[in-house]
């Protein structure tokens, strides 16, 4: 069965540094989303992404985060310059049709620790 | 504001108890509800929604409009099913759907 991957599975960065995370959706899927999760906390919406276009973003995703498609298969999420808050366990996920009632295929999470 | 409220962290069970984790939401219109799951070392998966009306792994949910809930149940707990539970709410907000999770339940099932 087709899985959303994502990498690293863990990554560890310091203050001010840029992250880029990796994400390769569902070959058929054309709708993508991040969301996190700061430890202990409810899983948090951040973007939504069709057709090459942010969708909807949430309060959180500000200027310092960006997301791109830069080929057929990746989706990345980057944060320009990580702040200690910005530690939390990132997801990607997608559907095949981007309606609320479509099921979203989440990967398995990459950790990211700032320092 | 749409928000999704689980309000036990926690619920420990012995092997072929009923559970019962709750979920209340608050949406004015019609909700998308969904419970998702997430075992040990594994992703969060979809376990089911309400506009399905199905059974998943002798899991139901129900969802009351009245008191605006939509509690996962099951008649006998197994090992197996020890997990965390995300009750999560479809985001009518914008051109694209998203999801508004709640906290999770942790389900300890024990033998």
């Amino acid at each position: 069965e087709p899985e959303v991957t994502q990498t690293p599975s863990h990554q560890v960065t310091q203050m001010g540094q840029e992250v880029i995370l990796r994400c390769v959706p569902i070959s058929n899927h054309l709708y993508f989303y991040w969301y996190r999760q700061i430890l202990g906390q409810k899983v948090e919406f951040l973007v939504s992404f069709y057709n090459n276009e942010i969708s909807e973003k949430s309060e959180i995703f500000d200027d310092q985060f960006s997301v791109e498609r830069p080929d057929g298969s990746n989706f990345t999420l980057k944060i320009r310059s990580t702040k200690l808050e910005d530690s939390a366990m990132y997801f990607c996920a997608s559907s095949e049709v981007g309606v609320v009632a479509d099921t979203q295929y989440f990967g398995p999470g990459t950790r990211l620790t700032v320092l | 504001a749409q928000r999704v409220t689980q309000p036990e962290k926690l619920l420990s069970v012995f092997k072929g108890a009923p559970v019962e984790l709750k979920c209340n939401y608050s949406y004015s219109g019609s909700p998308e509800l969904f419970w998702y799951v997430q075992y040990s070392r594994q992703r969060l998966q979809l376990l089911l929604r309400h506009i399905s009306r199905e059974s998943i792994k002798g899991f139901t949910a129900d969802l009351n409009k009245g008191e605006t809930s939509f509690h996962l149940k099951k008649p006998f707990a197994q090992e197996e099913d020890s997990a965390m539970y995300y009750c999560a709410l479809g985001n009518y907000g914008g051109s694209q759907g998203n999801l508004i999770f709640g906290k999770g339940t942790k389900l300890s099932v024990k033998p």
